[in-house]
């Protein structure tokens, strides 16, 4: 198995562009978590789906974070303007329908935003 | 609302010694799970250890054990025996069964000295 697959690793970008940051979950997972870590304010979830369907956003810090899972093997977490405060780590998370429901995560994505 | 706290930003111990890393949470829900993830200083998220709400036994695995007190709720990480590579961030997690939801503690600097 794989794992949770994230892309890119690293991003560097010049504020005011569009980013996207990429996640392929585990096979047969069906929730779907995007993270993001920083060091003030540790690991906040941002959005969470249960098989493709958002089910909460509230951690989204903003109208200019969007994420969006077409299907049950993609999710897609777009941030647009992105400015220099947004920079950080962004991790992806999936895990599978059992009674524990432990999450795996991917390797993140580190984004810098100059 | 769900929270985790965890008070301790660092501990020190020292190898071959055992370590206890605190965590307490907040819920509603009487369904819930608890999780323990290490992150070393590479980045990954690995988990550790799993309690669910409604197990009557303290979780082990190896060296890792949780000290499950529900009606303090708290879900202390006990590492045994240290060693020098335990020397990580620890995070405590909690995911509610009613909504799904996971979300982690600010996470504690382990620190294991020769």
């Amino acid at each position: 198995d794989a794992g949770v697959i994230q892309s890119p690793r690293h991003e560097v970008t010049e504020m005011g562009q569009e980013v996207t940051l990429r996640c392929k979950p585990i096979s047969g997972h069906n929730s779907l978590f995007w993270y993001r870590q920083t060091m003030m304010r540790g690991l906040e979830l941002l959005i969470y789906f249960n098989n493709n369907v958002p089910i909460d956003d509230s951690g989204m810090p903003e109208d200019r974070f969007s994420a969006k899972m077409p299907n049950a093997s993609f999710s897609t977490l777009k941030i647009q303007p992105s400015e220099p405060r947004d920079s950080a780590v962004y991790f992806c998370a999936s895990s599978p329908p059992s009674n524990r429901g432990e999450a795996f995560f991917g390797q993140g994505t580190r984004l810098t935003v100059v | 609302a769900q929270k985790i706290t965890q008070t301790q930003p660092g501990m020190f111990v020292q190898e071959k010694e055992a370590v206890t890393l605190d965590c307490t949470y907040d819920t509603s829900d009487q369904s819930y799970g608890l999780f323990w993830y290490k992150q070393p200083s590479s980045g990954e998220m690995i988990f550790l250890i799993y309690q669910g709400s409604y197990d009557e036994q303290n979780a082990t695995e190896g060296r890792y054990s949780l000290n499950f007190q529900k009606a303090r709720k708290s879900a202390n990480l006990v590492i045994s025996a240290s060693q020098l590579g335990d020397s990580a961030m620890y995070f405590c997690a909690m995911r509610s069964y009613n909504t799904d939801k996971l979300i982690f503690g600010t996470g504690t600097r382990l620190q294991v000295f020769p």
